[in-house]
């Protein structure tokens, strides 16, 4: 199985600040990656695909960039809403893995 | 309105069996892929099993900590997946989703999920 590993597991960010997640595969996964947030007690809601494509709707402050077994979500200006948990989930190959998580709080 | 919509979730004994179903609403259920993602209390998303559509002879893919346990199945006519559990194991109890699969070429995504439904496994 191909394992997704996510840092840093928590990240303390103000209002205003940037933040970046990093995603890292056990293998190369070319492009096959996408991003969710979830918040607590709600479904996740996908941010990226195909590791940098921005879902609709979603605000352009997200992005996302990489290839291969390493990738990396940004936002550039953090809002209240952005306070929650972000995955990563790689689709190479099955089974489909999620990374462990990173919960993005307010500091 | 486009959703997704969970039932069939509970309290079950380990050993036991369950069937999960998940109604979908708003789009052409049949042009769909369709996915059960799992999630345990205050732990991270668990990717379950795949069923492809008709187009793909309805194939199934499984994550080895269900498959030979788990079944997913469908019935377009009715909008409908589902998902068969037996050989229940407390390691199963878990909030589980029913998601969408949206893809463009080799690329997809998990692009609409439902609530989710709550299966709890315990004597």
């Amino acid at each position: 199985d191909i394992q997704m590993t996510q840092s840093p597991s928590t990240l303390s960010a103000s209002v205003g600040d940037g933040a970046t997640i990093t995603c890292r595969a056990s293998q190369s996964i070319s492009t096959s990656l996408a991003w969710y947030q979830q918040k607590p007690g709600k479904a996740p809601k996908v941010l990226i695909y195909k590791a940098s494509s921005l879902e609709s709707g979603v605000p352009s402050r997200f992005s996302g960039s990489g290839s291969g077994t390493e990738f990396t979500l940004t936002i550039s200006s953090l809002q209240p809403d952005d306070f929650a948990s972000y995955y990563c989930q790689q689709y190479s190959d099955y089974p489909v893995t999620f990374g462990q998580g990173t919960r993005l709080e307010i500091k | 309105e486009v959703q997704l919509l969970e039932s069939g979730g509970g309290l079950v004994q380990p050993g036991g069996s369950l069937r999960l179903s998940c109604a979908g609403s708003g789009f052409t259920f049949s042009d769909h892929y369709m996915d059960w993602v799992r999630q345990a209390p205050r732990k991270g998303l668990e990717w379950v099993g795949r069923i492809r559509k008709q187009a793909n002879g309805y194939s199934t893919e499984y994550a080895a900590s269900v498959k030979g346990r788990f079944s997913v199945s469908r019935d377009d006519s009715k909008n409908s997946l589902y998902l068969q559990m037996s050989i229940l194991k407390t390691e199963d109890t878990a909030v589980y989703y029913c998601v969408r699969v949206t893809s463009g070429g080799s690329h997809w995504h998990l692009d609409l999920w439902g609530r989710g439904t709550l299966v709890t496994v315990s004597s």
